[in-house]
């Protein structure tokens, strides 16, 4: 496997199920980022996370629980959703360096949400 | 704050015209990094060029180039003989760079969608 790889790219829930998504990068970076990408509107940044911890939560609705367990690994938990979070969601990672730059950030394929 | 205007919504060529698809951004900071991602059908967000604020110069590869200009603010994206390949959404983002702090945020135009027909 290469770059940035989500699991699964489709996924159809309940609003009362819990559900997870994967997301794994083989690029040895030490930053990810969940992003949301809704129709018609520009990307959303949900979460990042550098170096296994959690910088920036973009006021996040509570029902969305990410989780970082090692640089390589991230995870969207997901419970009691609504309609409105149908969304491509999209995994990203780069490579955090110094202070005074910035880094590209590869994306991943995206999962497909449905919530009924 | 940042901002990146993507005014063309959609755009349709025949196959082998040349495109143009324009890109405006707003910052106050006198560092930052311009990007563009090409969004196939398939949904993966895929790089195609980062450039530094302080490095005007054009570039080119293959039947792409782009064009920053910072007295207009802009970075425009040029598909030379397009291919129905190229179809897909084109999205132009901005990033600050890091002072001290973390900055990991990329501030996304709203995309641009191509459609090249044969």
């Amino acid at each position: 496997e290469t770059g940035v790889t989500q699991t699964p790219r489709h996924l159809v829930m309940g609003m009362t199920n819990k559900k997870s998504l994967k997301c794994e990068q083989h690029l040895g970076h030490n930053a990810m980022y969940w992003y949301k990408q809704s129709a018609k509107k520009p990307l959303e940044l949900m979460f990042v996370y550098s170096l296994e911890e959690r910088v920036e939560n973009n006021s996040v609705p509570s029902r969305f629980s990410p989780e970082c367990p090692n640089s390589s690994h991230l995870f969207l938990h997901l419970h009691t959703l609504q309609p409105e979070d149908s969304a491509l969601y999209l995994c990203a990672s780069s490579q955090d360096k110094l202070a005074g730059s910035t880094d590209t950030q590869y994306f991943g394929p995206g999962t497909r949400l449905t919530v009924l | 704050a940042q901002k990146v205007t993507q005014a063309q919504t959609e755009i349709s060529v025949v196959e082998k015209e040349d495109v143009t698809l324009d890109c405006v951004y707003e910052t106050r900071d006198t560092t930052y990094y311009l990007f563009w991602y090409k969004q196939p059908p398939s949904g993966e967000l895929v790089f195609l060029i980062r450039r530094n604020s302080f490095d005007e110069q054009n570039e080119i590869s293959g039947r792409y180039s782009w064009n920053f200009q910072k007295s207009t603010s802009s970075f425009n994206f040029t598909i030379t003989a397009s291919q129905v390949v190229d179809s897909a959404v084109y999205f132009c983002a901005l990033s600050e760079a890091r002072s001290g702090g973390s900055n990991y945020k990329l501030t996304f135009g709203k995309g641009t969608l191509l459609t090249v027909n044969p």
